[in-house]
């Protein structure tokens, strides 16, 4: 079975600060990473993907995210954090074993509050 | 914006009813999987769809069902609808299942909501 965990509900960040967006998995084997971005009454935008290679993963809005084995997270992350950042974040899952058909699992979500 | 479109925004039901959401692919892509999102919480897999065959599915019983035409447009039906399946279902297109690492590409979902 694969899961993500997004331990914080909220996290709030002054504008210009540098976010975190944390994000631990579980899967049976190796797996694909992804990370979603959702604006009120839309439907899911897509950030960015871990699949192999470099730990460190860029992806759209000047987002990354870090790929730690070790520790089974992939925290999402930015340098300076905009206003407009503000939005409802998902992690989610893939494990590499599936193969035949694209289940991917979300976690929970956390609220992105940038304060101006 | 993904060319993945929804229809219709909104849809209020009572118990018992039956509802059915349509999906329109982005252009080029051949897969289409379904998602419900209950208030708070995450998507959670419904089931996929790879030209015009249910090719994986979630944690979901008999009367969540779909098809996949030949233009990869997707339909979700639910049957005897009970007030736990008042959701937003999200439907989300992707170029090909199986082992490629594709992202999705969501459409901005249906509301349901079940009185």
């Amino acid at each position: 079975a694969q899961s993500v965990a997004q331990p914080e509900d909220q996290v709030n960040v002054a504008e210009g600060n540098p976010l975190t967006v944390k994000c631990t998995y579980s899967v049976s084997g190796n797996p694909y990473l992804f990370w979603y971005v959702q604006y009120p009454n839309r439907g899911l935008q897509f950030l960015l993907k871990y699949i192999t290679g470099d730990n460190l993963v860029k992806g759209s809005y000047g987002f990354e995210a870090e790929f730690n084995k070790s520790q089974t997270s992939f925290h999402l992350k930015k340098p300076s954090a905009l206003v407009s950042d503000s939005a409802l974040y998902f992690c989610a899952v893939r494990d590499k074993k599936t193969g035949g058909y694209q289940k991917v699992t979300f976690g929970t979500g956390t609220k992105l509050q940038v304060i101006p | 914006e993904t060319g993945v479109t929804q229809s219709p925004t909104h849809l209020i039901k009572t118990r018992g009813q039956q509802v059915t959401l349509r999906c329109s692919s982005q252009s080029g892509h051949n897969t289409v999987s379904w998602y419900q999102q209950a208030l708070g919480q995450g998507p959670q897999f419904i089931f996929q769809y790879y030209r015009e065959e249910e090719n994986g599915r979630g944690n979901f019983p008999p009367r969540f069902s779909g098809l996949q035409f030949p233009n990869y447009s997707s339909e979700l039906n639910v049957n005897a609808l009970e007030l736990d399946d008042s959701a937003l279902y999200l439907c989300a297109s992707s170029e090909r299942p199986g082992q490629a690492v594709e992202k999705l590409f969501f459409g901005s979902g249906t509301q349901l909501s079940v009185l």
